[in-house]
């Protein structure tokens, strides 16, 4: 079984200013990882993914991931915030016997401040 | 993108009675469809999986009588929560897919919030 623990709930920054968002993976079995963005009102939309080849993965709005085996992470980061990056952001992880399926963070809420 | 949508939105209803939440994929056909539901601060949990045509699998713990899951065609699902009661109310999340391989990505809907009272 696969477990996501995402250490923010919250985290407040401003404008321009870097952020970092935490994901921390449990699993026996090779695993694959995703981050997803949820903006107010709408569905889960996926923001990048690793699944193999660079540990280093970028979005095409400046986020990027990278896939840390021997710290079992996953932080998301941009160097450079904007006030449409406010939103929810979830880590997710599948593999071994739960391919297919999703394990969800607990999601942190990104709020990026004027 | 891939669309997916969710109605209702919202849905109010007294304890004892059957709501039914509707999934669909509006621009693609949709193999497989996963049904999520997220506790308020919470991290969503994978209720089901269902495949078009077939019964839908179950995760542990979620009672297949209390929530009925049909994948009747490509492009619709509907979850049916039968004989609701107060800690049914939740946010229900479906996604869908054209598959469950890496490459087949889950597009979500926006998600159904139920109150039951």
């Amino acid at each position: 079984a696969q477990s996501v623990t995402q250490l923010d709930s919250q985290v407040p920054v401003f404008e321009e200013a870097p952020v970092e968002l935490r994901c921390n993976y449990s699993s026996s079995v090779s695993v694959y990882l995703f981050w997803y963005v949820q903006y107010p009102n709408q569905g889960l939309q996926l923001l990048l993914k690793y699944l193999s080849g660079s540990t280093l993965v970028e979005s095409i709005n400046g986020f990027e991931a990278e896939f840390n085996k021997s710290q079992t992470s996953f932080h998301l980061r941009k160097p450079s915030v904007h006030i449409s990056d406010t939103a929810e952001y979830f880590c997710a992880v599948t593999g071994g016997t739960s391919y297919g399926k999703l394990t969800f963070g607990q999601g942190t809420i990104l709020t990026v401040h004027p | 993108g891939a669309v997916v949508s969710q109605h209702p939105s919202r849905v109010i209803c007294k304890s004892g009675t059957s709501v039914k939440i509707e999934c669909r994929s509006l621009d693609f056909q949709a193999t497989t469809m996963f049904w999520y539901r997220q506790f308020p601060k919470k991290s969503l949990m994978l209720m089901a999986t269902s495949n078009e045509g077939s019964k839908a699998t179950y995760e542990q713990g979620v009672e297949k009588d209390k929530f009925l899951i049909n994948h009747a065609s490509l492009t619709l699902s509907t979850l049916t929560v039968t004989s609701a009661h107060p800690e049914d109310s939740s946010f229900y999340i479906c996604s869908a897919s054209t598959g469950t391989g890496l490459n087949n990505e889950q597009f979500f809907g926006p998600g159904t919030r139920l109150t039951v009272l």
